[in-house]
């Protein structure tokens, strides 16, 4: 198995830009995590998604993100419009119920 | 919600010596994860361990739920070692919570 994938591994966009992160689940996993890492607030839960349904976004900072699971193989995360303070690396995790398991994660730059 | 406390925030051992990593957490919980971040940003697992005792190599992990605590053993440490531990806790929610984390650097 390949594991989690994201894309874009990196991202550089300038303020006011909009930015979508992509995210694959491990094959057969039914819970769908987003994490965002910054020095000043560690890891912290975005968003999760079970059966690709969305259960708990009391993580999403603001309006400006959004989360989508069209289908159990595939996530994205959307930033609109981007701001300095959202650099940081996206981590996508999935879990089938026992363990969790992390993408390489995007690491965004906001200029 | 759920509070994850970790110690030493930062650990500097020479190759070759062993630690322990503490992890307490505020309530009950229903899994525990280790965490490996290292220098390349990698969240590498090492135990998924809610409760007993695992060992892998030179790792070994404890839990004592009952008593709201984690503990991750490494013995004769690598340079390879270094980076971030971080303990995660499933409380209420299904996902999980994280530890501010364990910096430790192996020096040869």
């Amino acid at each position: 198995d390949a594991g989690v994938i994201q894309s874009p591994r990196h991202e550089v966009t300038e303020m006011g830009q909009e930015v979508t992160l992509r995210c694959k689940p491990i094959s057969g996993h039914n819970s769908l995590f987003w994490y965002r890492q910054t020095m000043m607030r560690g890891l912290e839960l975005l968003i999760y998604f079970n059966n690709n349904v969305p259960i708990d976004d009391s993580g999403m900072p603001e309006d400006r993100f959004s989360a989508k699971m069209p289908n159990a193989s595939f996530s994205t995360l959307k930033i609109q419009p981007s701001e300095p303070r959202d650099s940081a690396v996206y981590f996508c995790a999935s879990s089938p119920g026992t363990g969790w398991y992390f993408g390489p994660g995007t690491r965004l730059l906001v200029l | 919600g759920i509070q994850v406390e970790q110690s030493p925030p930062d650990l500097i051992l020479q190759e070759g010596a062993n630690s322990t990593l503490r992890c307490n957490f505020s309530d009950s919980v229903n899994n525990l994860q280790w965490f490996h971040q290292n220098p390349w940003g990698q969240l590498i697992n090492l135990f998924y361990i809610p409760s007993g005792t695992k060992q892998n190599g030179r790792l070994s992990a404890t839990t004592v739920a009952t008593e709201r605590y984690s503990l991750l053993y490494i013995s004769s440490s690598q340079t390879t070692d270094s980076g971030v531990y971080f303990c995660a806790v499933e409380g209420g929610r299904r996902a999980l919570t994280f530890g501010s984390g364990t910096r430790l650097q192996v020096q040869p």
